[in-house]
């Protein structure tokens, strides 16, 4: 079993639907990523979380350290916000990333 | 935009050839790591370097092995490829070694190996 795991793993939707992504993780954690990747290319960090809440333009994230959960959400989802996104999690010991295995959005106009 | 660079872009080598990659920090960053992402799957971490010294490493063998520069900048070097070798390769540039601390990816090399 992964010690990061998201969800849905494929998400097609409307543009100005509202969209969110989640991610479990097994693992004491010191800090929890969401990223973008667009095809074929590199990786953009999107938030880095340790607690409570971050919003950033559409985009919201938020993190429950209990019961070891985060959600990523897109308000007013755009075509342009098609990528995988990926959450990663820093273990408290190590000095690694853990990758879940990404969520690929695509937003139809 | 991060100050993170990979070069090149885009790579094509021959079974059994030797290939170096090539990373930029950011600049502040002392600590470069460099993850594996064959299609369709999440990256894997490969090794991690911290001011010039390997700081943990992956479940990969001693063909892949790194090299960190004074300026903080990395080189991955994989010898005697293999066809299970093509992949994207990522790094990743941060503050520290530990978690908790804001990272910047490059936008990776994509490797083939014919």
């Amino acid at each position: 079993k992964n010690e990061v795991e998201q969800s849905p793993q494929n998400l097609t939707a409307q543009e100005g639907e509202f969209i969110t992504i989640n991610c479990s993780y097994s693992v004491g954690i010191s800090a929890l990523h969401w990223l973008q990747q667009h095809p074929g290319g590199g990786i953009v960090s999107l938030f880095m979380l340790s607690s409570g809440k971050k919003k950033h333009g559409r985009l919201i994230a938020t993190i429950n350290i209990q019961e070891k959960h985060s959600s990523l959400h897109i308000t007013a989802s755009h075509p342009r916000d098609s990528a995988v996104y990926i959450c990663a999690v820093n273990r408290i010991t190590g000095n690694q990333f853990y990758f879940g295995t990404g969520t690929s959005l695509t937003v139809i106009p | 935009e991060t100050g993170v660079t990979q070069s090149p872009t885009h790579l094509i080598k021959t079974r059994g050839q030797q290939v170096t990659l090539r990373c930029s920090s950011q600049s502040g960053h002392n600590t470069v790591s460099w993850y594996q992402q064959a299609l369709g799957q999440g990256p894997q971490f490969i090794f991690q370097y911290y001011r010039e010294e390997e700081n943990g490493r992956g479940n990969f063998p001693p063909r892949f092995s790194g090299l960190q520069f004074p300026n903080y900048s990395s080189e991955l070097n994989v010898n005697a490829l293999e066809l299970d070798d093509s992949a994207l390769y990522l790094c990743a540039s941060s503050l520290g070694p530990g978690g908790g601390t804001e990272a910047f990816f490059g936008q990776g090399t994509r490797l083939t190996v014919v």
